[in-house]
């Protein structure tokens, strides 16, 4: 079983819904990620959070707007999404987010596949 | 944006047969090297985690070796199973940063 709980594992929602993908892990781990997956591509990194602050925003479209509540919740409010959004979507943690933690590994979730119509 | 390649992209193996495939990433500014085996409909889960040049790891008939020096790191599986089926993916954190950047994978295909 995996450590870090993403849900729901699948969503299929119209252009004009909003809805939320969840993520938690109990592991103590100070970093935590959201990454895309699309169809024989590798997960492309959207968001790090670090000590629950907002580290990396790779360019990612405003109709994505994650939220960590705690250190052990990660959410990604999703609005107005566009069909080529639809992909998996990976939560991930680590220790931390430092060089000191170069040696630790990431820890994923089973994903959420979204599907928008 | 770092360059990791994985190679080669797809494989099919008969089970019992020993396999390689392999990861190369820039050797200049390396923290470090990460594997991970990611089975379908399953979450990614960390193989390896290596650092130093000339390190050997192993986890039961799996197997990695990590040169830093030429910018490479080899995994084997030492007499596939059909469990062994999945993508492998290497990574490799960014200069000052844990960012992972991920290679495009290698499928393993283990044919009972």
């Amino acid at each position: 079983d995996t450590e870090v709980t993403q849900t729901p594992k699948h969503l299929v929602m119209g252009m004009t819904n909003k809805k939320s993908l969840k993520c938690e892990q109990h592991m103590g781990h100070r970093a935590m990620y959201w990454y895309k997956q699309k169809a024989k591509k590798p997960p492309e990194l959207m968001f790090v959070y670090s000590y629950e602050k907002l580290s990396i925003n790779e360019s990612v479209p405003s109709r994505f707007s994650p939220e960590c509540p705690n250190s052990s919740l990660l959410n990604l409010h999703l609005h107005a999404l566009q069909p080529e959004d639809s992909a998996l979507y990976l939560c991930a943690s680590s220790q931390g987010f430092g060089v000191e933690d170069f040696n630790q590994p990431q820890h994923f979730g089973d994903g959420t596949r979204l599907s928008i119509l | 944006i770092l360059n990791v390649e994985q190679s080669p992209q797809s494989l099919h193996v008969q089970e019992g047969d020993s396999t390689n495939f392999t990861c190369s990433f820039p050797s200049s500014n390396f923290y470090a090297l990460h594997w991970y085996r990611w089975e379908t409909a399953k979450s990614p889960e960390a193989l390896f985690v290596m650092t130093l040049n000339g390190d050997e790891k192993k986890k039961g008939r799996i197997s990695a070796t990590l040169n830093t020096k030429e910018g490479y790191s080899y995994l084997y599986i030492k007499g596939s199973q059909p469990e062994d089926s999945a993508t492998y993916l290497c990574a490799v954190p960014g200069a000052g940063s844990y960012q992972l950047t991920f290679g495009k994978g290698t499928k393993l295909s283990v044919i009972p």
